[in-house]
């Protein structure tokens, strides 16, 4: 398996402050996927990013994916509650077969 | 509508007493997989299926089952439940194994006293 790591864990943030969370891996994915999830529901694909250097927006949402292939961020603008929630990186690589690895999770706090 | 539905939501049940979660989507997807959720551990896979009939084991197999008889279900069977199965677990579906974007259930939250 490889290793996906978020940062930072946990994030408390104001309401219209930006914030910015990292996904890192000393490992090559050939794609990569953020999700969000709610409490008491199942994860919610957000973006697909594929290519290095590739970025992609979803509203106040900006997903990078590194050159290399090894890392992805996700910047927020102008947080609002309403992006509350569990913030789930998901790396695709190939080992005999395509695989997926999901870093453990960056939980946000928007408060009012 | 496209789902992906999972039963039970909530489960209680006694150590050794076998159970069975089933999972089941209407998108035609290829691919099916499982996976528990615990705090501080993230998400880890248990098992997938490629296909019909096609399985094999993910990071953390140990004390589970699944079948794949039909594309659209993929129950997850738990011989005899022991209590660090106690945890969250989804089910979740793709079309595409190579991207790999999945389609989660809601969830069933099981535990084993």
């Amino acid at each position: 398996t490889q290793l996906l790591e978020q940062s930072p864990q946990f994030l408390s943030i104001q309401e219209g402050e930006n914030l910015t969370v990292y996904c890192n891996s000393s490992s090559v994915f050939s794609s990569l996927q953020w999700y969000r999830q709610e409490p008491g529901e199942g994860p919610v694909l957000l973006v697909t990013v594929v290519t290095g250097g590739e970025v992609k927006k979803l509203k106040r949402l900006t997903f990078q994916f590194g050159d290399a292939r090894k890392d992805s961020s996700l910047h927020i603008t102008a947080a609002q509650p309403g992006d509350t929630g569990l913030y789930l990186c998901a790396g695709v690589f190939w080992a005999g077969s395509y695989q997926l690895t999901f870093g453990k999770g960056t939980k946000l706090s928007v408060i009012p | 509508e496209a789902q992906v539905t999972q039963n039970p939501r909530y489960l209680i049940t006694v150590t050794g007493k076998k159970l069975t979660v089933t999972c089941s989507q209407n998108m035609n997807h290829e691919y099916m997989s499982w996976y528990r959720q615990d705090p501080g551990l993230g998400l880890r896979q248990i098992y997938y299926s490629m296909n019909v009939e096609v399985t094999d084991k993910g990071d953390v197999p140990e004390g589970y089952k699944v079948s794949r008889k039909e594309k659209r279900n993929f129950p997850l069977i738990l011989e005899s439940p022991s209590p660090n199965q106690t945890s969250l677990y989804f089910c979740a579906s793709s079309l595409d194994i190579t991207s790999y974007e999945q389609y989660f259930g809601p969830g069933t939250r099981l535990t084993v006293t």
